[in-house]
């Protein structure tokens, strides 16, 4: 079936310890999203990447990096530089051309907890 | 950038009840989207409702993009219906396509 994994589902990590977050299409969708959602908040964004090989910042782009190396694949890292990296994660991706451009799908989320 | 801002925050109903939640946005959008956000985090699309109405059985939406607002209805409600309701919206004229702006939710809770 055609979708969007995330993994881990949960993931705790030490204080000053990088983790990667992996998100896997494949609906064939040229752009993916990460947002982050802290409890009782909406979703903000983190990072966007439209093209292989292409990314932009979102809102809250401090303290994370990311690599679009295939078109199906979108891994997040949270750095040690990243202040409050206790959040759910969620990876979305969507189409950039015709009737429902943007229309945005996501995953099930990486919910992380740094002890 | 856009503010979006959803109403009610919290909306509790007894079950069989009705209910209309809100979306306001501050700029022009040429994508608009519902979702519900289940228990365990999951966000299930709705609607894809940049104008007009749409129906899918008890849910309907109707986006006043003039106007600048949505109005998501849910008829008859159900305990399954409990969750997190979001909207979120892209500017129409933000050539980062697909960069869409969240509300803060509307909480229902949907009670037996």
């Amino acid at each position: 079936d055609g979708g969007i994994t995330q993994s881990p589902k949960y993931l705790f990590r030490k204080e000053g310890q990088n983790v990667t977050l992996s998100c896997e299409q494949n609906l064939n969708h040229d752009a993916m999203y990460w947002y982050r959602q802290d409890p009782g908040q909406g979703l903000r964004l983190i990072y966007y990447s439209q093209i292989v090989n292409d990314f932009q910042k979102g809102d809250i782009a401090e303290g994370y990096s990311v690599s679009r190396e295939k078109k199906e694949s979108f891994p997040l890292t949270v750095t040690s530089a990243q202040k409050n990296p206790t959040a759910f994660y969620l990876c979305a991706s969507s189409i950039l051309a015709g009737g429902r451009t943007g229309e945005l799908f996501f995953g099930e989320g990486s919910r992380l907890t740094v002890l | 950038g856009i503010q979006v801002e959803q109403s009610p925050p919290d909306l509790i109903l007894q079950e069989g009840a009705n209910s209309t939640l809100r979306c306001n946005f501050s700029d022009s959008v040429n994508n608009l989207q519902w979702f519900h956000q289940n228990p365990w985090g999951q966000l299930i699309n709705l609607f894809y409702i940049p104008s007009g109405t749409k129906q899918n059985g008890r849910l309907s939406a109707t986006t006043v993009a003039t106007e600048r607002y949505s109005l998501l209805y849910i008829s008859s409600s159900q305990t399954t219906d409990s969750g997190v309701y979001f909207c979120a919206v892209r500017l129409a004229y933000n050539t980062n396509a697909g960069k869409s702006t969240f509300g803060d939710g509307t909480t229902l809770t949907v009670k037996p």
